[in-house]
């Protein structure tokens, strides 16, 4: 059974970091395309980040309002991947879900996800 | 960027009847990446439909989707109890964008 279970959230203040953990068991970490997905309080879904994997090269995607504060990573000696937050504003304020890229026998993979975690909750405000 | 308009915002039905939710694109997505996922209260989403039509592994025959271009449609023919959940489509041709949702509640 895929499981995949995030950690790090917390409450920080406006202009600190934080580092989300997110470990995955079930499925062949190393081959699969992994994403980060937020969802503010009583809001809808927002993209954050992709990463492939180091086989299909191992490339970032960020959403604008994450691009250059936000760092995805991935170390597949722990099946772990990280999302490093820096210079948190109170709109980065979310539930941080963990999520796995699809992967279509005929299309590769696509930027669709399934499945997701649980989430960890980031509280930024003073 | 494609922006995603859900309709409508909340939908209230009773169990058994038949559930008609929209999704309209402000572009053409292209070759119909166009996904649905289901949110029930506390958890996460979980998917439903890619490539607009194909249900994902383990979802029922009542979910259903249509559409091409820049309208899209979910269409649950008969609801479950459990089918009482928020609603978001999700392009994926362009970029990643998600719709606001809709809250289909009980009647």
């Amino acid at each position: 059974e895929v499981q995949l279970v995030e950690s790090g959230g917390g409450l920080v203040k406006p202009g600190g970091s934080l580092r989300l953990s997110c470990d995955a068991s079930g499925f062949t970490f190393t081959n699969a395309w992994m994403a980060w997905v937020r969802q503010a309080p009583g809001k809808g879904l927002e993209w954050v980040s992709r990463i492939k994997s180091k086989t299909d090269g191992g490339t970032t995607d960020y959403a604008a309002p994450v691009k250059g504060r936000f760092t995805i990573s991935r170390d597949d000696s722990r099946n772990t991947l990280y999302l490093q937050m820096n210079s948190l504003k109170t709109e980065d304020t979310a539930v941080y879900y963990c999520t796995t890229l699809y992967y279509d026998f005929w299309s590769g993979y696509l930027n669709l996800f399934d499945p997701w975690g649980q989430g960890t909750l980031v509280t930024v405000s003073s | 960027e494609i922006v995603l308009t859900q309709s409508p915002g909340t939908l209230s039905l009773s169990p058994g009847e038949r559930a008609t939710l929209s999704c309209r694109a402000s572009q053409s997505v292209s070759s119909s990446y166009l996904a649905w996922y289901q949110q029930k209260p506390g958890q996460a989403p979980s998917l439903l439909i890619y490539g607009a039509s194909s249900r994902a592994t383990g979802i029922p025959d009542r979910f259903s989707g249509s559409g091409s271009g820049t309208d899209f449609t979910l269409t649950i023919s008969s609801l479950d109890p459990e089918d009482f959940a928020v609603y978001y489509c999700q392009q994926y041709g362009s970029s990643i964008t998600f719709g606001q949702g809709t809250r289909l509640e009980i009647k």
